[in-house]
């Protein structure tokens, strides 16, 4: 049973395309994120939602919008892929805001 | 806000040796201090926390250290194993209005058999 699983694993696109990450969690944790990891393994977060409410939105270009229908899932949208979007993408869940997070395998996207 | 800086960014150690990974932060509200290890096509998978009110914690062959006053955190591996290679993160956390999570640069350990 994966307890954070994220789809698809790879993603390749041609740029200004507009594409779709889907994280779900059955963990039952009421928080979730999303970090982005580029080339050199750095690890930022993007968003975070609790319990569907958005709390954290990091300086992120207002072509990246996630959503979350329900507690156990948070899906991110990106318009216009541009190449500096490549990069490695994780899904997280935790119990408590900040603490113990469950991450997902991450999505490889590559921008062309 | 707040910022970790993680030291080294590559270390190499033989098959049974020890090894040290440092951390400082900058923000004195941050509370909860865990590590991370990412294995090469994965996902970080939590390792070892520590919170504010402890100075020391152990788990099998990892440790985690804190100095407060320092703004000091560290992890130690004992009995290195080749499986113990990957990827390290350290990270703190703060509850503030953003409580936000934030990740060091990383460390790449490599165990040699």
């Amino acid at each position: 049973d994966t307890a954070v699983s994220q789809t698809p694993k790879y993603l390749v696109t041609q740029m200004g395309n507009d594409k779709s990450i889907k994280c779900e969690q059955n963990l039952g944790h009421d928080t979730m994120y999303w970090y982005k990891q580029d080339s050199k393994k750095f690890l930022k977060i993007m968003f975070s939602y609790n319990n569907k409410e958005l709390i954290i939105n990091e300086t992120v270009p207002n072509r990246f919008s996630p959503k979350s229908p329900d507690k156990a899932h948070l899906n991110l949208h990106i318009n216009s892929l541009e190449l500096g979007d490549s990069a490695v993408y994780f899904c997280a869940s935790s119990p408590l805001r900040g603490e113990k997070l469950f991450f997902g395998s991450g999505t490889q996207l590559s921008v062309l | 806000g707040e910022n970790v800086e993680q030291h080294p960014s590559t270390l190499s150690v033989q098959e049974g040796d020890s090894a040290v990974i440092k951390c400082t932060y900058s923000d004195s509200a941050s509370n909860y201090f865990p590590w991370y290890k990412q294995e090469l096509g994965k996902g970080p998978q939590l390792i070892i926390d520590i919170r504010s009110n402890v100075g020391e914690k152990k788990d099998q062959r990892i440790a985690v250290t804190l100095n407060k006053t320092a703004k000091h955190f560290s992890l130690h591996i004992t009995e290195t194993q080749p499986e113990d290679s990957a990827v390290y993160f350290c990270a703190a956390y703060a509850i503030h209005n953003t409580d936000k999570l934030i990740f060091g640069t990383g460390t790449r350990l490599q165990v040699f058999p």
